[in-house]
C-alpha cells in the first residue's frame, strides 16, 4: 500500500499478558518513529529508528517496552507484563530520510486495550 | 520537557466562518507542522512550515511561522462540514528527530 499499514488495529489483552505490535512503513522511507497517544492527548514519542538502527529510545517509559526493525522495514513493539497504564493509541509513523525536520506520515494505530 | 500549548481545547463555529488556532512554546522550534486527526484514524500531515516568518497555504488552510520562533497559527476559511476534527500542531526543535505534540484543538462545524 500507498500509506504506513499497523496491526493490529485493534488488541485486547489481560494484564500480565505480552502483546506485539506490527507496522510497515511507507516503502523506502529509512526513518521510523513509535509514538504512544492517550486519550485527550497529543501522540508522545517512544522511539526512533534509522534504518535498522534504533537510535533514540528515550521515550519508552519502561523496560517492559521493547522495539525492533531487524532489516530496516517493518518494525514490531512488544509490551512485556502488561499493565492499565499501558492502555492507549500507539501510532507508528515513518519519514523518507535520515535526519530531523522532515514531516512524519502516520498510521491509523493500534488501539491497545489492557482488561 | 518542550511542550505546546493549543488552547482553547474546543473551538465551534458556524459553517462557512473562518477560524485561527495558535500553537505556543517556551522555546525555540525550527520547525513547525500543523496535523488534523479524524475519530479512529491517525494524524495526517496538513502544512509544513521551516523558515522563521514563513507563510504556506494549501487550499483554505493558511499557516504561518512565527518571527520568534515560538509560535504558530494555523486558519481555515470558509470552512465546511469535512472540517470537523482535532488538530494538533507539532514540531522539531533540532536536537532530535522526535516531534513534539501540542494537545489539540476539537474543531466542531454546525451546518
Amino acid at each position: 500500500g500507498a500509506g504506513v499499514s499497523q496491526s493490529p488495529r485493534y488488541k485486547v489483552a489481560k494484564r500480565g499478558q505480552d502483546v506485539a505490535l506490527r507496522c510497515d512503513p511507507i516503502s523506502g522511507h529509512v526513518s521510523l518513529f513509535w509514538y504512544q497517544q492517550a486519550l485527550g492527548q497529543g501522540p508522545e514519542f517512544l522511539t526512533y529508528f534509522q534504518n535498522e538502527a534504533q537510535l533514540d529510545k528515550s521515550g519508552l517509559p519502561s523496560d517492559r517496552f521493547f522495539a525492533e526493525r531487524p532489516e530496516g522495514s517493518v518494525s514490531t513493539l512488544k509490551i512485556q507484563r502488561t499493565q492499565q497504564e499501558d492502555s492507549a493509541v500507539y501510532l507508528c509513523a515513518s519519514s523518507r530520510w535520515a535526519g530531523g525536520n522532515q514531516p512524519q506520515h502516520f498510521g491509523d494505530g493500534t488501539r491497545l486495550s489492557i482488561l | 520537557g518542550q511542550q505546546l500549548n493549543q488552547s482553547p481545547q474546543s473551538m465551534f463555529i458556524q459553517e462557512g466562518e473562518d477560524v485561527s488556532m495558535n500553537c505556543t512554546s517556551s522555546s525555540i522550534f525550527n520547525t513547525w507542522l500543523w496535523y488534523k486527526q479524524d475519530p479512529g484514524e491517525g494524524p495526517v500531515l496538513l502544512i509544513a512550515l521551516y523558515k522563521a516568518g514563513e507563510l504556506t497555504s494549501n487550499g483554505r488552510l493558511t499557516a504561518q511561522f512565527g518571527i520568534t520562533r515560538k509560535d504558530s497559527f494555523l486558519n481555515i476559511s470558509a470552512s465546511i462540514p469535512s472540517d470537523v476534527g482535532i488538530y494538533f500542531c507539532a514540531g522539531f526543535t533540532g536536537a532530535n528527530s522526535k516531534l513534539t505534540f501540542g494537545k489539540g484543538i476539537t474543531l466542531s462545524v454546525r451546518p
